[in-house]
């Protein structure tokens, strides 16, 4: 059974870093991509970006770019994010979802499934 | 970035109703359209992907439609478990994906 599991809950300082790791088993790691997934109380979801599990490549939504870093570990099929310089407006739950695909025809098409549990991050001083 | 916009934001219907959410993007993407479904204080779990193909293990009262930029989820016979929010999420740009901002069902 395909799992994502994340890490526990974190409370920050205004300034300060956090790192949010995403745990995966019951799949060949490598051959995914995994995405992040922001939400803050009471809003909507909001796409960080994206990490090969494969080569490492990136892509993040422009609105992180320069404050937040994915990275893997394929020896222990782990993901993290680091989201750098937090405020007050990260306060939110971080989601990691795998990328899942397949091919209708020739076309692929992507979707996030599963999704890990969640990890809330509450920056405040 | 592609933008995705939904609507309403929000509605209210009773037990065996049936509802349409509608998701429009800002530009052309074929069907590559995701359905989320969010219930409070969850993940959010695929319903359909590619606009139309139900995800296994999800009941059939739930199905998507469209293609282009407008697209609509429509779920029949509303049971009372459906109460959630739901997200469309475009994949036509992938890897960048972006979700709409969300309809809160509730169910009278």
């Amino acid at each position: 059974q395909v799992h994502l599991v994340q890490s526990g809950p974190e409370v920050k300082k205004p300034g300060a870093s956090v790192k949010v790791s995403c745990k995966a088993s019951g799949y060949s790691f490598d051959n995914y991509g995994i995405s992040w997934v922001r939400q803050a109380p009471g809003q909507g979801l909001e796409w960080m970006g994206w990490i090969s599990a494969y080569n490492g490549d990136t892509n993040y939504a422009q609105q992180f770019q320069g404050r937040v870093t994915m990275t893997t570990d394929t020896s222990t099929s782990t993901a993290y994010m680091e989201l750098r310089s937090l405020r007050s407006e990260d306060t939110a739950v971080f989601y990691c979802a795998r990328v899942s695909f397949n091919f209708i025809g020739v076309f692929q098409y992507n979707w996030f499934d599963p999704w890990g549990q969640g990890t809330l991050v509450t920056v405040s001083s | 970035d592609t933008q995705m916009t939904q609507s309403p934001s929000s509605l209210s219907a009773s037990v065996g109703d049936r509802i349409t959410i509608t998701c429009r993007s800002s530009q052309t993407i074929n069907n590559y359209l995701n359905w989320y479904q969010q219930k409070p204080g969850k993940a959010p779990k695929l319903l359909i992907y590619a606009a139309s193909t139900l995800q296994s293990g999800v009941p059939s009262r739930f199905s998507g439609s469209g293609s282009g930029t407008d697209f609509t989820l429509t779920i029949n016979s509303l049971q009372p478990e459906d109460c959630a929010t739901y997200y469309c999420q475009q994949s036509y740009d992938t890897p960048r994906y972006t979700f709409g901002q969300g309809t809160k069902l509730e169910i009278k």
